[in-house]
């Protein structure tokens, strides 16, 4: 069985500042796509960044990095210069055999002006 | 097509009776999933489509949930005989059937039992 461990409930980070977030995950698979999604209150989830296991170099979308640690299972997230859009609860997600996926608990981000 | 679009947002029912959700998937996607998120947790996997075939179903989904795609298109999710404990967020998503497979998941459904 898949399982994804997300160890912060909750964050804060100033505006402009760098906040990074955690997940770990549990798995026998080799390949499989690990996902951030961002849940902005009361509004849909929509797909922050991925990665593929397969590929060692870690994803990079513009202010949003992952740092992808096959080995030990951890795939953080860092946001750099944090903006006030991006207060919303964060989950990480794991994908394998291309159809359902397993979400860890969620982080909620609180980014102050 | 803007996006998943999902029938009513918000459901208010009485405990014991019957609720159907909808769900329209971008109208290019032939795969349709639907989650759980309770208060608090992430969104857990209920079931799938491919087209019209479900696929898969989680454990979760006891025998008063039923969910069909008719057509491949849209889909909808019944609940027979609510519990208080079926109050939750119902997602949908939807993804095509190659790639990577990135789902694009609608506002959801907030489903209250009193």
């Amino acid at each position: 069985a898949q399982t994804v461990t997300q160890s912060q409930p909750e964050m804060s980070v100033q505006e402009a500042e760098t906040v990074t977030l955690s997940c770990t995950y549990d798995t026998s698979e080799n390949n499989y796509y690990l996902f951030w999604y961002k849940q902005p209150p009361s509004r849909q989830m929509i797909l922050v960044i991925r990665q593929e296991a397969y590929k060692q170099q870690n994803a990079t979308e513009n202010r949003f990095s992952v740092n992808f640690q096959k080995a030990a299972k951890s795939f953080s997230l860092k946001i750099s210069d944090s903006q006030l859009g991006d207060t919303a609860m964060y989950f990480c997600a794991f994908l394998y055999n291309f159809n359902k996926f397993y979400f860890g608990s969620g982080t909620k981000l609180n980014v102050k002006p | 097509d803007t996006g998943v679009s999902q029938d009513p947002r918000h459901k208010i029912t009485k405990r014991g009776q019957n609720v159907t959700f909808r769900c329209d998937p971008i109208s290019e996607h032939n795969r349709l999933y639907w989650y759980r998120q309770t208060l608090g947790q992430g969104p857990e996997f209920l079931t799938y489509f491919q087209n019209e075939a479900q696929l898969e179903k989680s454990r979760l989904l006891s025998d008063r949930f039923s969910a069909e795609r008719p057509k491949g298109s849209f889909s909808t999710l019944e609940i027979q005989r609510t519990e208080q404990g079926d109050s939750a967020m119902y997602l949908c998503a939807s993804s095509q059937d190659r790639g990577y497979n990135e789902q694009f998941f609608g506002p959801g459904t907030r489903l209250t039992v009193l």
